[in-house]
């Protein structure tokens, strides 16, 4: 299937401890996306990246750091995790020229809780 | 500043029942708006967009929205809801800089009474 996939989808950590969340597209998009989202539903863009550029949000911690080894793959690490950092985290990507840019398509998303 | 608000958290429908979501927003020029639903458990799948033209879009699954200049919304309507609708729905506004970022609202909880 041509998809956005996420892994893990649940991750149970202690505060202190480094995680990695990983991000995978089938669908060949130059365009890939980190985005948090809260306990109150509300999304927050972390990263984008797209062909070695990357674009970080200017309000998240340097603690989380995007790493892509290829232009299919757009991993999220996490050091020193705090339990502020619990929330759902999606991976996205998008494809094309212009406005064909907003078409986003979603990972099913990683819950991640900081105990 | 730029904004997206949804004024409802949470809105109960009846199956079967009409149903429209509220989005406004802030914006300095004509905006790019979007609605995307997220089922419970799920990722978020865009299910319309306005760019320009027409301003009544229709979108998957049987919804419609309609851009309205003049009052800064962009609500999202279905005649007869079903209850696979049950889900959170997101408004969001663009484009916000060259690297086609959005900003979102913070979601409608959309509960469906059998």
């Amino acid at each position: 299937d041509t998809a956005v996939s996420q892994t893990p989808k649940y991750l149970v950590t202690q505060m202190g401890n480094d995680k990695s969340i990983k991000c995978e597209q089938n669908l060949g998009h130059d365009t890939m996306y980190w985005y948090k989202q809260d306990s109150k539903k509300f999304l927050k863009i972390m990263f984008s990246y797209n062909n070695k550029e990357l674009i970080i949000n200017e309000t998240v911690p340097n603690r989380f750091s995007p790493k892509s080894p290829d232009k299919a793959h757009l991993n999220l690490h996490i050091n020193s995790l705090e339990l502020g950092d619990s929330a759902v985290y999606f991976c996205a990507s998008s494809q094309g020229s212009g406005t064909a840019n907003y078409g986003y398509t979603f990972g099913s998303g990683t819950r991640l809780t900081v105990v | 500043a730029q904004s997206v608000t949804q004024p409802d958290i949470h809105i109960t429908v009846s199956e079967g029942a009409s149903l429209e979501l509220r989005c406004n927003y802030s914006y300095g020029a004509t905006p790019y708006l979007f609605w995307y639903v997220q089922s419970p458990g799920q990722g978020l799948q865009l299910l319309l967009k306005y760019f320009s033209g027409d301003t009544l879009v229709q979108g998957i699954k049987g919804f419609e929205a309609e851009f309205k200049r003049s009052q800064s919304s962009f609500n999202l309507r279905k005649p007869s809801v079903h209850w696979s609708d049950a889900a959170e729905y997101f408004c969001a506004v663009g484009p916000v800089d060259s690297n086609y970022q959005l900003i979102w609202g913070a979601g409608t909880k959309l509960i469906i009474k059998p």
